[in-house]
């Protein structure tokens, strides 16, 4: 059973402006970790931001912020005022246990100028 | 500070050859993984360590073999070599404290098999 969902396969922006990556999970697990990470055309994977499933708060990192919505089991990445860097594949990943941490099949945002 | 780095950065392989892809970060992480990104996709765990000595099977483990002689290093073998295993590769490592710890990635090595 798929773990991590994003339904977008892909997305476009106008640039100055906000967009939401959508990303459901599944599990059972009291305890886990949201991640999302952003893949440029040059391939590397970089780290955004974090959600703890404990955290009674929103994540946010500079324009980026995750909204957290346990009952529903979404974590919907949110970039405010896109720049046409944020061009890039957005993945979602989850961590449950130690080390297993699994990855959605990504959303591809492109910015508009 | 280099984090996480992968050696080469890609590689054609024919069919029924091996290699070995290399890995090596220098942040003392305890935690170390291997990816596989097929086109178009997630990625998915082949093998993981937490620890030198130990490693153990993740989603996609058929085909590949790893070790963990030292902290830093976490090499990837693949045998016999198959089209299938055409892919986008991505060694990882995160901190050893919790379990919520980010993993940080390097470049990937992009390996065809012809």
């Amino acid at each position: 059973a798929q773990k991590i969902t994003q339904t977008q396969p892909g997305m476009f922006v106008q640039e100055k402006e906000a967009v939401t990556l959508d990303c459901t999970y599944d599990t059972s697990d009291q305890s886990y970790g949201l991640f999302w990470y952003k893949q440029p055309s040059s391939g590397e994977m970089i780290f955004l931001i974090y959600q703890g499933s404990y955290d009674e708060q929103n994540a946010t990192e500079g324009r980026y912020s995750l909204n957290f919505q346990k009952a529903r089991k979404s974590a919907n990445l949110v970039i405010s005022a896109s720049q046409l860097g944020d061009s890039a594949m957005y993945f979602c990943a989850m961590r449950e246990g130690e080390v297993d941490m699994r990855f959605g099949a990504g959303t591809r945002l492109t910015v508009k100028p | 500070n280099a984090g996480v780095t992968q050696t080469p950065k890609f590689r054609i392989l024919k069919i029924g050859q091996s290699m070995t892809l290399q890995c090596t970060q220098d942040m003392n992480h305890n935690y170390m993984y291997w990816y596989r990104q097929d086109p178009g996709m997630g990625l998915k765990l082949i093998y993981y360590s937490v620890g030198a000595g130990i490693t153990d099977k993740g989603e996609v483990p058929n085909g590949y073999n790893v070790s963990r002689s030292t902290t830093e290093d976490f090499p990837l073998r693949l045998e016999l070599a198959a089209p299938s295993q055409t892919s986008v590769y991505f060694c990882a490592s995160s901190y050893p404290d919790g379990r919520w710890s980010t993993a940080f990635f390097g470049q990937g090595t992009r390996l065809t098999v012809v």
